[in-house]
């Protein structure tokens, strides 16, 4: 079992649709949680950081469920520039940094 | 300000032959990553330093493949010799080193090996 498991998808919406991705991570020792969009045949960068009480980023919301370790990212009024994939990442205390292998999203007009 | 530089963009090379990948962080960035990523998958974490010390190298497959940080600048990944299965993406990242800090990737080295 991968330490970070995303569903792969892909998820195919329509604009302006509202879609939901999840992430679950297994070391119990994870402190710090983000979440990267990377675009095909790009490099990641950084979408937004995952923080204990949630947070938002205009259309972007992020949760964080550590009883359940999960985390979560909704992407509300969807465009067809947030067509991309989605990567999860955690962070443990000591440095180590785990990527998920993604989750990619197609919107369609 | 300049974001992470990577060189080259792409390379093919022979089975069997050697090849390196360089790395120019962001300035004042200590934590440096080598990364590898295959399609469809997530990138994998090679090697982390910070400033010259590799500090996790656990991934790294030591028989053939080997990297330097001197004077904990810039970076070089190197493969000795390059199989296969080693075609990839090869990615540099570097932060501030806190852990809550994000990483930024540079553009990567897209090695083909034949």
């Amino acid at each position: 079992r991968k330490e970070v498991e995303q569903d792969p998808g892909p998820f195919n919406v329509p604009e302006g649709a509202t879609v939901a991705f999840n992430c679950t991570y297994s070391n119990s020792a994870s402190q710090s949680f983000f979440w990267y969009r990377q675009d095909c045949r790009k490099e990641p960068k950084l979408l937004m950081s995952v923080y204990s009480s949630g947070n938002e980023d205009g259309r972007f919301t992020a949760q964080l469920n550590r009883a359940s370790q999960y985390i979560s990212l909704l992407i509300r009024d969807s465009k067809l520039s947030d067509s991309a994939t989605y990567l999860c990442v955690v962070n443990t205390n000591a440095g180590k940094s785990t990527f998920g292998d993604g989750t990619t999203l197609t919107v369609k007009p | 300000e300049a974001g992470v530089v990577q060189s080259p963009r792409y390379k093919i090379i022979e089975k069997k032959q050697p090849v390196a990948f360089w790395c120019n962080p962001i300035s004042g960035h200590n934590t440096l990553y080598w990364y590898r990523q295959n399609l469809g998958q997530g990138p994998e974490l090679l090697i982390r330093y910070e400033n010259e010390e590799a500090v996790d190298d656990s991934q790294l497959p030591k028989d053939r493949f080997s990297a330097e940080r001197l004077k904990g600048v810039d970076s070089t990944l190197k493969i000795q010799p390059a199989e296969l299965g080693d075609s990839a993406v090869y990615l540099c990242a570097s932060s501030l080193g806190n852990m809550n800090t994000e990483a930024f990737f540079g553009q990567g080295t897209r090695l083909t090996v034949v």
